[in-house]
């Protein structure tokens, strides 16, 4: 069965202390692994899929990074509208998406 | 270009009583899948839908039910709701790439909040 493990679980940064997240993966033949951002009671919102070991992608502040069995979120001298719960997920061999259960940024100004 | 759509926002019902939810999705895509994301905790995988079918299922049981119609759209059913049914329900959209035999990444609606007294 597929598993996805975020840490940590919550964490407070100071606006522009820079920081990342760990998403530890396993899985039946990695389809995709997804970044989401979260904001209490709405939808996630889709920031990067990245498919194979060493691909990077970037947007604004953000930057995903992918290995065999784990990802990192680097969050860049972050700012207060970048609190939001992040969330991890990977597809699979049988197109079943599995999220873990996130990791709650809170930047304080 | 309208995004997933999800009604309604909120809900509240009974034990017992049934519920139905609907989606319309991303426009371009074919694919929708269900999940429900309980407070603190990451959205689960319930079903995902493509071609009118049934393609994928997760871990629950037969009370929950879905339908996908003709203009991509879909519903989940919850029969013979239970407290622990209280959840933020989220559909997401994505496009099968039949080469690959894959879907893309998916997009998410806002979710339907349902409270279940």
């Amino acid at each position: 069965e597929d598993q996805v493990t975020q840490s940590p679980e919550a964490l407070r940064l100071q606006e522009g202390e820079s920081s990342s997240l760990n998403c530890s993966y396993t899985v039946s033949g990695l389809r995709g692994l997804f970044w989401y951002r979260q904001d209490p009671g709405k939808g996630p919102e889709f920031l990067f899929t990245l498919y194979s070991a060493g691909e990077e992608k970037e947007k604004e502040r953000l930057k995903a990074t992918l290995t065999k069995k784990e990802s990192f979120l680097h969050i860049t001298a972050p700012k207060p509208e970048d609190s939001a719960t992040y969330l991890c997920a990977v597809r699979g061999g049988y197109q079943k998406v599995t999220f873990g259960t996130g990791t709650k940024l809170q930047v304080i100004p | 270009d309208a995004g997933v759509t999800q009604s309604p926002t909120h809900l509240i019902k009974t034990r017992g009583q049934q519920v139905t939810l609907r989606c319309s999705p991303k426009s371009g895509h074919d694919t929708v899948s269900w999940y429900q994301q309980a407070l603190g905790q990451g959205p689960q995988f319930i079903f995902q839908y493509y071609e009118e079918e049934e393609r994928q299922r997760g871990n629950f049981p037969d009370r929950f039910s879905g339908h996908q119609f003709p203009n991509y759209s879909s519903e989940l059913n919850v029969n013979a709701l239970l407290l622990g049914d209280s959840a933020l329900y989220l559909c997401a959209s994505s496009s099968m790439d039949q080469g690959l035999g894959r879907t893309d990444t998916q997009y998410f609606g806002p979710g339907t909040r349902l409270t279940v007294l």
